[in-house]
C-alpha cells in the first residue's frame, strides 16, 4: 500500500497570504495526484488532478506541482472560503487507493 | 453533470450488515467507476472500493472480506443506484460513509470528481 503523507497537519495563514501544503508519497507515483478541499459537515471537493490540473470551476489561485514522490498544493491568496481541511489521494496504485492524513488550514 | 445521494439506516447493531445505496442521477455515460469512501467522526478519508459500468469491482483489501459493492447502474434504465454491504460491523465502522462517481483516464488524471453529501452510520447496539 502506498502511504501518503501530508504537512503540516495545521497551517495557521492570514487571508491574503499564500499557504503551501505538502503532500509526499511513500514510492514514486508520477503524477497520479488529487486534492480536494474539505469543509465541515461537507463532503470533499475536487481542486487539482492529475498533480497540476484544476478542476472546472476552481479558481486560479490554487495551483498544485510536483511528481513523484513529492507534491505541493499552493494557494496563492487566501480567501475566508478556503479555510478548510485538504487531502491528497494517489491513484498510481489502486489497491488500495489511499489519501493523506490532510492538512487544516486555520485563520491565524 | 451529476448527482449522488446515499440513503440507508442510520444505526446498525454490532455483527450485524451495514447496508446503503446510492441514487445517480444526470451523466453515467463514460470512464467512471462507482466508488464509496469513509470518514470515521474527526479523521480522515478512507477508500473502501468501487464498482465498474461492467460489474467489475475493487475492494480495500482492508475491507474486502467483508465487503459487497453492486451496482444497477446502465445506459438504458432509468433506476440508477448501487449499493455497498459491509457485514460483522463493529464500533471501527461507524463513519460517514460518502458515494461518490470516479472518473478514470489512460494517463494520470484519475479523480474523484463528483461526491454524494454523505450518510452516518453508526454502529451501537
Amino acid at each position: 500500500e502506498i502511504v501518503m503523507t501530508q504537512s503540516p497537519a495545521t497551517l495557521s495563514v492570514s487571508p491574503g497570504e499564500r499557504a503551501t501544503l505538502s503532500c509526499r508519497a511513500s514510492q514514486s507515483i508520477s503524477s497520479s495526484l488529487a486534492w480536494y478541499q474539505q469543509k465541515p459537515g461537507q463532503a470533499p471537493r475536487l481542486l487539482i488532478y492529475d498533480a497540476s490540473t484544476r478542476a472546472t470551476g476552481i479558481p486560479a489561485r490554487f495551483s498544485g506541482s510536483g511528481s513523484g514522490t513529492e507534491f505541493t498544493l499552493t494557494i496563492s491568496s487566501l480567501q475566508s472560503e478556503d479555510f478548510a481541511v485538504y487531502y491528497c489521494q494517489q491513484f498510481n496504485d489502486w489497491r488500495p487507493l489511499t489519501f493523506g492524513g490532510g492538512t487544516k488550514v486555520e485563520i491565524k | 453533470q451529476v448527482q449522488l445521494q446515499e440513503s440507508g439506516p442510520g444505526v446498525v447493531k454490532p455483527s450485524e450488515t451495514l447496508s446503503l445505496t446510492c441514487t445517480v442521477s444526470g451523466d453515467t455515460i463514460g470512464n467512471y467507476y462507482w466508488s464509496w469512501i469513509r470518514q470515521p467522526p474527526e479523521r480522515g478519508l478512507e477508500w473502501i472500493g468501487y464498482v465498474s459500468y461492467s460489474g467489475s469491482t475493487n475492494y480495500n483489501p482492508s475491507l474486502k472480506s467483508r465487503l459487497t459493492i453492486s451496482s444497477d447502474i446502465s445506459s438504458d434504465t432509468s433506476r440508477k443506484q448501487f449499493s455497498l454491504e459491509l457485514s460483522s460491523v463493529t464500533a471501527a465502522d461507524t463513519a460517514v460513509y460518502f458515494c461518490a462517481r470516479t472518473a478514470y483516464c489512460g494517463g494520470d488524471c484519475h479523480r474523484i470528481d463528483s461526491w454524494g453529501q454523505g450518510s452516518l452510520v453508526t454502529v451501537s447496539s
